[in-house]
């Protein structure tokens, strides 16, 4: 089966500052993605950043990047220079080649605090 | 823009009051999902549509159906809502169901049960 941990229920970082969210999941098969979300308060998840299991490079876009470590079986995101609007729950969630179905973490609540 | 819509915001409902909920797409996406986010949890996938193929999954309960009569529209209908049905619900879509395509989440349905 297939699963996702994230251990950090909440997190509290100052602006400006770099922040790591935590991320490792479960699986057998060789061929999957691994994703990150942004909820806001408002309730849409908002894509971040994507990672193939076959991908040789961490995968970055702009503040975002994931530091994937296959062995280990994580995939922990950090935002760099963070922001008061990155206030939020973050989600990782894992899908399998085939499966047609996101797997979520129980997510990570940040707050930045000015 | 492109983008996921959802429609109502906010649906107030009375229990054992069939209640439906829409999703439209303007990506032209094949793949739409409905997701059942309870508060302070990870979303649940319910079901998806893959064109017009209808994939259940196996722990939703009888009472939630879906319709897709075209590509644009997915309906989420709870025939008799309880009260343990209050959640958010977020419709999604993805471009086809392999592992590298991204899903793309409305700002979701936040229904409440009386």
């Amino acid at each position: 089966a297939q699963k996702i941990t994230q251990t950090q229920p909440g997190m509290f970082v100052q602006e400006k500052e770099a922040v790591t969210l935590d991320c490792t999941y479960d699986t057998s098969d060789p061929s999957y993605g691994l994703f990150w979300y942004k909820q806001p308060s408002s309730g849409e998840m908002i894509f971040l950043i994507y990672q193939g299991s076959y991908d040789q490079q961490n995968a970055t876009e702009g503040r975002y990047s994931l530091n994937f470590q296959k062995a280990r079986k994580s995939a922990n995101l950090v935002i760099s220079a963070s922001q008061l609007g990155d206030s939020a729950m973050y989600f990782c969630a894992l899908e399998i080649q085939g499966a047609q179905k996101l797997v979520f973490g129980q997510g990570t609540r940040l707050t930045i605090n000015p | 823009d492109a983008m996921v819509i959802q429609n109502p915001r906010y649906q107030v409902t009375q229990f054992g009051k069939p209640v439906t909920l829409s999703c439209s797409q303007t990506l032209n996406h094949n793949v739409m999902y409905w997701y059942q986010q309870k508060s302070s949890q990870a979303p649940k996938l319910l079901f998806h549509y893959y064109d017009k193929d209808f994939n259940n999954e196996a722990d939703t309960p009888d009472n939630f159906q879906s319709r897709r009569p075209n590509t644009s529209f997915c309906f989420l209908d709870i025939r008799s809502p309880g009260l343990g049905d209050a959640a958010m619900y977020l419709c999604a879509t993805s471009r086809d169901p392999s592992v590298q395509e991204t899903q793309y989440f409305g700002p979701g349905t936040r229904l409440l049960v009386l």
